[in-house]
């Protein structure tokens, strides 16, 4: 079964540095996406992607979150400066298209530490 | 978002079949109802999705209130490997783009020998 891959599944950081988290979506998928969870609440979306572009972005991802696609199969968050706050588990999705029947496929995330 | 509600949590014996219930009396009309679960330190996971009638899957079978209001998923024979998490969500498929999925806080299940 296709599978949404991601890397690191674990990083830590130092406060104030740059990350970057990097998500293979299912090769035929047009809709991306980035949620995050921070340990014991729920799951929270940050950000959706769709033909090169934001489509839509919570009031979470403000300038120090960035999205791209770099060369048609990577999917990055970069994340400028990280904060003690962004400690959570980062999800990356992708789904086909509209309504497509087997919903969103969700990678096992990149468990993202800040020290 | 119209939104879902689900206890917080449940118990079963293995073997047995669970239900599990959601209530979403403002749904829309273009609302489907989506399941996903969690299981510990995973990522989110498709369960099954429907509008108005009962659908079933190899997971799943998802039963639907004739006014929509509420839902209920079965699992028909829990193992420990469905000890999880389970979210009800319900997405409007008529926006212009995949819309998001809003998760509440679900339901845990938790299976029991």
């Amino acid at each position: 079964e296709p599978e949404v891959t991601q890397t690191p599944s674990h990083q830590v950081t130092q406060m104030g540095q740059e990350v970057i988290l990097r998500c293979v979506p299912i090769s035929n998928h047009l809709y991306f996406y980035w949620y995050r969870q921070i340990l014991g609440q729920k799951v929270e979306f940050l950000v959706s992607f769709y033909n090169n572009e934001i489509s839509e972005k919570s009031e979470i991802f403000d300038d120090q979150f960035s999205v791209e696609r770099p060369d048609g199969s990577n999917f990055t968050l970069k994340i400028r400066s990280t904060k003690l706050e962004d400690s959570a588990m980062y999800f990356c999705a992708s789904i086909a298209a509209r309504g497509q029947i087997y919903g969103y496929t969700f990678g096992s995330g990149t468990r993202l530490t800040v020290v | 978002d119209a939104k879902t509600t689900q206890p917080n949590s449940m118990e079963s014996n293995e073997e047995e079949p669970v239900h599990l219930p959601c209530n979403h009396s403002t749904i829309s009309g273009t609302d489907y109802i989506h399941w996903y679960r969690q299981l510990p330190s995973q990522g989110p996971e498709y369960v099954i999705h429907g509008l108005t009638s009962n659908v079933n899957n190899r997971m799943a079978s998802l039963a639907i209130a004739e006014d929509r209001k509420s839902s209920t998923l079965i699992l028909h024979r829990a193992t420990l490997r469905d000890a999880a998490v389970y979210y009800c969500i319900l997405r409007d498929e008529n926006t212009g783009t995949a819309s998001k999925l809003t998760f509440g806080t679900g339901t845990r299940l938790q299976v029991t020998l």
